[in-house]
């Protein structure tokens, strides 16, 4: 693998059921986030990780987790589904979480909740 | 509260130049990025900057006003595969991105 790559694809889930998004990165970044993607909104940041063992909340924290047990993985889960985290989730990683530095996207994963 | 602000949708001719602007209101600077987002698809690096002036980069510049809060990027010599959506973004001072919801830009032949 190269870059990024998110587990599904896409999914449709009934309200109420636990799902996780997975996140794998081959560039050994350092820093990891988690996006949601609305029509016409922006990008919002969901979590984030600067480094392996430490995580933080961005701008739409709840009804979302994430974890961070190493480098390369940083899943995302939804512990209990309501259909307004109806979405298109990216997950995105950086070399240091530096401002200069480039976020690079995952090809995302679209999810509706029933 | 943040507010970043961009054209919904523009249309252009291929061959044609096009301006797509972005201004800002945030708490504190540090860095404006431009990135290109076809549809379905990631986004993907374009441009940043970080001090007032143009960047260029190929048929690509970017140039930003930090005392204007204002940034556009100049698309030169369009082609039918820069139909895209151009999201700017800005590093506020708590280091993250706040991102504007896009210009789909729409090239006609």
């Amino acid at each position: 693998i190269a870059g990024i790559t998110q587990a599904p694809t896409s999914q449709i889930l009934a309200a109420g059921r636990r799902m996780t998004l997975r996140c794998t990165q081959d560039m050994r970044h350092n820093a990891m986030y988690w996006y949601r993607q609305d029509l016409g909104l922006g990008l919002r940041l969901i979590h984030y990780s600067n480094t392996a063992g430490t995580t933080g909340k961005g701008e739409v924290p709840d009804g979302y987790s994430v974890s961070r047990a190493n480098t390369d993985d940083f899943p995302l889960t939804l512990a209990s589904a309501v259909p307004s985290q109806t979405s298109v989730y990216f997950c995105a990683s950086s070399e240091s979480g530096g401002a200069e530095d480039t976020q690079y996207f995952g090809p995302g994963t679209r999810l509706t909740v029933l | 509260g943040q507010n970043i602000d961009q054209p919904t949708e523009m249309t252009a001719t291929e061959g044609a130049i096009v301006q797509i602007n972005c201004t800002y209101q945030t708490s504190g600077f540090n860095g404006l990025f431009w990135y290109q987002q076809h549809a379905g698809e990631a986004p993907t690096f374009l441009s940043y900057n970080v001090l007032d002036g143009l960047e260029e980069k190929g048929r690509f510049s970017s140039f930003l006003s930090r005392s204007k809060g204002y940034s556009y990027l100049l698309l030169k010599e369009l082609q039918m595969k820069d139909s895209a959506s151009y999201l700017c973004a800005v590093w506020d001072s708590n280091y993250q991105l706040i991102w504007g919801a896009g210009t789909k830009l729409i090239i006609k032949p």
